[in-house]
């Protein structure tokens, strides 16, 4: 298995409140992503990053930023949490940034309530 | 606006029959296609791929189809196994260099039946 730890795995939070979910990786691959599943909407991509401190939105940016200050940990904060983000939440990792080159490897995911 | 169509919820088999996973796309930039099988409480897992310049790609009991002009992909498992029931993911990718932006269709849950 791909070395992706996501944490915490569970959280359950008040609405307005800043969370921060965690990406830690130890295979040093370039590429990193957060994904948000939700019943009928399959995975959305949230943010990524290509680099260190190098970012960029998904479909489903919104209401949420990253920070990558090292290569192994991509953080995702969702400043003031919204009942729309109750989701579960998964990072993912991989060495190319083209699907033709290489697959992408999947953490357990985190799952978020906002009540 | 769905890129990606899993129009089939839900599959239920007979061990050691066929299943035949449906996928329909939209986007005709779309050029590599994934399939990806998840098991409650882990993340997916790659599973199989094809490229857009292929017809079929087939990895042991796992072959997926893919017909460009109707814009359909179908990944077929024979013979069906019990481990094999999960939540399978449907993705495309328009192959820009740079980032790993895939699309994902709503899955599928397939049920092998001993």
């Amino acid at each position: 298995d791909a070395g992706i730890t996501q944490s915490p795995r569970h959280k359950v939070t008040e609405t307005g409140t800043p969370v921060t979910l965690r990406c830690h990786q130890t295979e040093n691959h370039r590429y990193m992503y957060w994904y948000r599943q939700d019943p009928g909407h399959g995975l959305r991509l949230i943010h990524y990053s290509y680099g260190v401190k190098d970012t960029d939105k998904g479909e489903v940016s919104d209401g949420y930023s990253v920070s990558r200050s090292k290569t192994e940990d991509f953080l995702l904060t969702l400043e003031s949490a919204t009942s729309s983000q109750t989701s579960v939440y998964f990072c993912a990792i991989s060495e190319s940034g083209r699907a033709t080159n290489t697959e992408a490897f999947f953490g357990q995911g985190t799952r978020l309530t906002v009540v | 606006d769905q890129q990606v169509k899993q129009n089939s919820p839900s599959l239920s088999v007979q061990e050691g029959r066929i299943s035949i996973l449906n996928c329909d796309y939209t986007n005709s930039m779309f050029d590599y296609f994934l399939w990806y099988k998840k098991y409650p409480a882990e993340g997916p897992t790659f599973l199989i791929s094809i490229s857009s310049i292929k017809d079929k790609n087939e990895d042991g009991r796992f072959t997926v189809f893919l017909n460009k002009s109707a814009k359909h992909l179908s990944l077929h498992i024979v013979p069906s196994q019990p481990g094999d029931s999960a939540v399978y993911f449907c993705a495309a990718s328009a192959g820009r260099a740079g980032s790993y932006q895939l699309t994902f269709g709503k899955g599928t849950k397939l049920s092998v039946i001993p």
